[in-house]
């Protein structure tokens, strides 16, 4: 019954690979977002889509790319991974993003080695 | 830039104490204010969206406050318990920027018996 699911929760890799993170909501909700846990623990938004669309794209380099299939699945494809891509990554949903929290999956653990 | 800033960074009280953390933010531009609560390997869970300079809300021993005008917010929990030990983040929405969440640090609370 996990409302906002990710896979996987850890990741392991060698420099130069590419990988996909895959989130999921069961909740219906309209919107979802990719964030970074970074190096000081802070969580900072990378992209965000509301129904297909992607309506926030911070400035991250160009080999992390989303892709939302659906409005319940948002999956992070990174190419050419490099050692500074390690983090945790969270994905999140929300009703909409006006007055409603969001609603956080458990986090991916990406180590790049 | 935009910040946010929480303090203090950490907080360590006894169980029964009353205590209460501090965001800032910027005061102009405002939109949303959100409260998380965050456990030792788990996800954020959302306590308290707020929007309205005045507003308070309560949940259980965990309340909040809200002034827009001069950029902050405080969480109060009253009569603390081992199990409100976590990290507390706020985070600040700006207006017309898709909903976009701008985390503080955190306070991290450590609640002892």
């Amino acid at each position: 019954d996990t409302a906002v699911s990710q896979t996987p929760k850890y990741l392991v890799t060698q420099m130069g690979n590419d990988k996909s993170i895959k989130c999921e909501q069961n909740l219906g909700h309209d919107t979802m977002y990719w964030y970074k846990q970074d190096s000081k623990k802070f969580l900072k938004i990378m992209f965000s889509y509301n129904n297909k669309e992607l309506i926030i794209n911070e400035t991250v380099p160009n080999r992390f790319s989303p892709k939302s299939p659906d409005k319940a699945h948002l999956n992070l494809h990174i190419n050419s991974l490099e050692l500074g891509d390690s983090a945790v990554y969270f994905c999140a949903s929300s009703q909409g993003w006006q007055n409603y929290g969001y609603t956080f999956g458990s986090g991916t653990r990406l180590t790049v080695v | 830039i935009l910040n946010v800033e929480q303090s203090p960074q950490s907080l360590h009280v006894q169980e029964g104490d009353s205590t209460n953390f501090t965001c800032s933010f910027p005061s102009s531009n405002f939109y949303a204010l959100h409260w998380y609560r965050w456990e030792t390997a788990k996800s954020p869970e959302a306590l308290f969206v707020m929007t309205l300079n005045g507003d308070e809300k309560k949940k259980g021993r965990i309340s909040a406050t809200l002034n827009t005008k001069e950029g902050y917010s405080y969480l109060y929990i009253k009569g603390s318990q081992p199990e409100d030990s976590a990290t507390y983040l706020c985070a600040f929405v700006e207006r017309n920027q898709g909903g976009k969440l701008i985390f503080g640090q955190g306070t991290e609370l450590s609640v002892k018996p």
